[in-house]
């Protein structure tokens, strides 16, 4: 079975500094989804940024980006220039590329943005 | 804009009392999703509906059933809530076959058992 794990349950960074959060995976399967969902306190959770396994080169989407080591099952989200509206806690999540449609969350990473 | 909702944002129900929670989507997606997410956790995957058929995960609780009428509409049927049911319950979407495979989440209904 497919399993996530985050390992800092919370952090905290000053404003417009640079964070990394960290993600491991482990699966057997070679095609697969890899996600970072943001949840604000007491708002909807979002999608912050994918990416397929199949690709070699690290997706970014603004001021977000990842760190996707396939072999050693690793990706983490580093956010630059954090601002005060990143504060929440952030999912890292995993789908197979086969029918079985589940995602597999972590438990998440809090982080809060120092002023 | 095309979007899951929600309804209510807010729900009180009494101890055992049945409550069923509502969810639509104008997102035309496949496969939709019940969560039950608890303070500081991960969400955890109560059941999914991919087209019509009902898939349930193996720790759920019998006192939680779903229903999918139609593409549009899924809602959540608690029989007989308990104090540990209140949680927030968040409903997803997703099309399957699509390259992106990623969910989208409705804002969540905030359940409350008194």
């Amino acid at each position: 079975a497919q399993t996530v794990t985050q390992s800092q349950p919370e952090m905290s960074v000053q404003e417009a500094e640079t964070v990394t959060l960290s993600c491991t995976y482990d699966t057997s399967e070679s095609d697969y989804y890899l996600f970072w969902y943001k949840q604000p306190p007491s708002r909807q959770m979002i999608l912050v940024i994918r990416q397929e396994a199949y690709k070699q080169q690290n997706a970014t989407e603004n001021r977000f980006s990842v760190n996707f080591q396939k072999a050693a099952k690793s990706f983490s989200l580093k956010i630059s220039d954090s601002q005060l509206g990143d504060a929440a806690m952030y999912f890292c999540a995993y789908r197979s590329a086969n029918r079985d449609d589940k995602i597999i969350f972590g438990k998440g990473t809090r982080l809060h943005i120092l002023p | 804009d095309a979007m899951v909702i929600q309804n209510p944002r807010y729900q009180v129900t009494q101890f055992g009392k049945p409550v069923t929670l509502s969810c639509s989507q104008t997102l035309n997606h496949n496969v939709m999703y019940w969560y039950q997410q608890k303070s500081s956790q991960a969400p955890k995957l109560l059941f999914h509906y991919y087209d019509k058929d009902f898939n349930n995960e193996a720790d759920t609780p019998d006192n939680f059933q779903s229903r999918r009428p139609n593409t549009s509409f899924c809602f959540l049927d608690i029989r007989s809530p308990g104090l540990g049911d209140a949680a927030m319950y968040l409903c997803a979407t997703s099309r399957a076959g699509s390259l992106n495979y990623e969910q989208y989440f409705g804002p969540g209904t905030r359940l409350t058992v008194t």
